[in-house]
């Protein structure tokens, strides 16, 4: 099956400061979402951008397919920003709704 | 409210056990899912479905049940709970692509 590999594993942060992650899948992909798990375990729908940039606030993305990569962006973090970043993708070899999770990172934004 | 919600939002059973988790939605949206999540697992699909009445196997089906009588509904059912299905489950669904969960069930087998 596809692996989705993602990092940093962990990234520790200072309020206000910016950061990239970085999700690496290794086939072609049909869909990639990136999601955020805040401390209390919701995880919440950030991007679905299978290819393309999108911005929301001071989060945004980048997903090049040819490359097989994807990155997020997090300017001006706050401390709510904390939590897993999770990106899943769904791709051909698998059901069209089999989504795939990498393992996620782990960001901490402290005052 | 809109959205999707669980029930229970915690949940301790003992093994062998019946215990079953709800989810529904009020979108209408076609597909459902369910996930558990489990450390240095990730998220794991165990069943899923696509309307009404049709469900299928996800990666790790073993141990559970699901049904789909009306679209807004899909539960799971662990027919004899097991320690090993000790995990956070969660439950999605989608129009399209894209994919909403809702807050998850925290489920202990003790």
């Amino acid at each position: 099956g596809i692996q989705v590999e993602q990092s940093p594993p962990d990234l520790i942060l200072q309020e206000g400061a910016n950061s990239t992650l970085r999700c690496n899948f290794s086939d072609s992909v049909n869909n990639l979402q990136w999601f955020h798990q805040n401390p209390w375990g919701q995880l919440i729908n950030l991007f679905y951008i299978p290819s393309g940039t999108k911005q929301n606030g001071r989060l945004s993305a980048t997903t090049v397919a040819t490359e097989r990569y994807s990155l997020l962006y997090i300017s001006s973090s706050q401390t709510t920003d904390s939590g897993v970043y999770f990106c899943a993708v769904t791709y051909s070899g698998a059901g069209s709704y089999q989504l795939t999770f990498g393992k996620g990172t782990k960001l901490s934004v402290i005052p | 409210d809109a959205g999707i919600t669980q029930s229970p939002r915690y949940k301790i059973t003992e093994t062998g056990r019946q215990v079953t988790l709800m989810c529904h939605q009020t979108w209408s949206h076609s597909y459902m899912f369910w996930y558990r999540q489990d450390l240095g697992h990730g998220l794991r699909l165990i069943y899923y479905s696509a309307a009404a009445d049709i469900t299928d196997k996800g990666e790790v089906p073993d141990g559970y049940v699901v049904s789909r009588s009306k679209t807004e509904n899909f539960p799971l059912t662990l027919e004899s709970a097991t320690r090993s299905q000790t995990s956070v489950y969660f439950c999605a669904s989608s129009e399209g692509q894209g994919r909403t969960f809702g807050s998850g069930t925290q489920l202990s087998v003790l």
